[in-house]
């Protein structure tokens, strides 16, 4: 069965202390990896799309990464407004996108 | 300003009743989703539409029903047959279903 899975469930942070999230995917037939963000009681914010191992995209202080069999989402030196939970979503041969449970994440000052 | 908007953002009803979401994008999206969101799981995809007046069942169709009359609005009705309604409702929409989502701000029902 195709799923998602995220790690870790929550992650508290110092502000500037760099750290990375964790998307594991099932390996056969992605068509594409997608991560947004969510503040609390809002809709899902879209970051970024990966379609192949080795690709990277980068926004502000968040890089996203692909590997065959996962993807992590890095955060640089974050400061207390990047504090949210982080999902990740996998489209496989299908329309449909399969979400993780999400990180949960906490910069403090 | 393009973007997707639902309404309302908090509602109540009594079990036993019918209740409509409303869904509305101006982005020009052939693809509309719904998702509904419960603590400590993934979004679950309800219903899905990838063409006007053509939709097809997500993972947990039952007890819900949807209508796509025109491409910018994809309303969600949760009928008295869904077991636990309670829950973070969201609306999506993508360009077609091979690119990215954008989400609405969400509706929060409630049911008593």
């Amino acid at each position: 069965e195709d799923q998602v899975t995220q790690s870790p469930e929550a992650l508290r942070l110092q502000e500037g202390e760099s750290s990375s999230l964790n998307c594991s995917y099932t390996v056969s037939g992605l068509r594409g990896l997608f991560w947004y963000r969510q503040d609390p009681g809002k809709g899902p914010e879209f970051l970024f799309t990966l379609y192949s191992a080795g690709e990277e995209k980068e926004k502000e202080r968040l890089k996203a990464t692909l590997t065959k069999k996962e993807s992590f989402l890095h955060i640089t030196a974050p400061k207390p407004e990047d504090s949210a939970t982080y999902l990740c979503a996998a489209q496989y041969n299908t329309d449909k996108l399969i979400f993780g449970t999400g990180t949960r994440l906490q910069v403090f000052p | 300003d393009g973007g997707i908007t639902q309404s309302p953002k908090y509602l109540f009803r009594k079990e036993g009743q019918n209740v409509t979401l409303s869904c509305e994008q101006n982005l020009n999206h052939d693809a509309m989703y719904w998702y509904r969101q419960d603590p400590g799981q993934g979004l679950r995809l309800i219903y899905y539409s990838q063409i006007v007046n053509d939709f097809q069942k997500g993972d947990i169709a039952e007890g819900y029903s949807v209508s796509r009359e025109k491409k910018e609005s994809f309303p969600l009705t949760v009928t008295s047959a869904q077991k636990n309604p309670t829950a973070f409702y969201l609306c999506a929409s993508s360009r077609d279903s091979n690119y990215e989502q954008y989400f609405g701000p969400g509706t929060r029902l409630t049911v008593t």
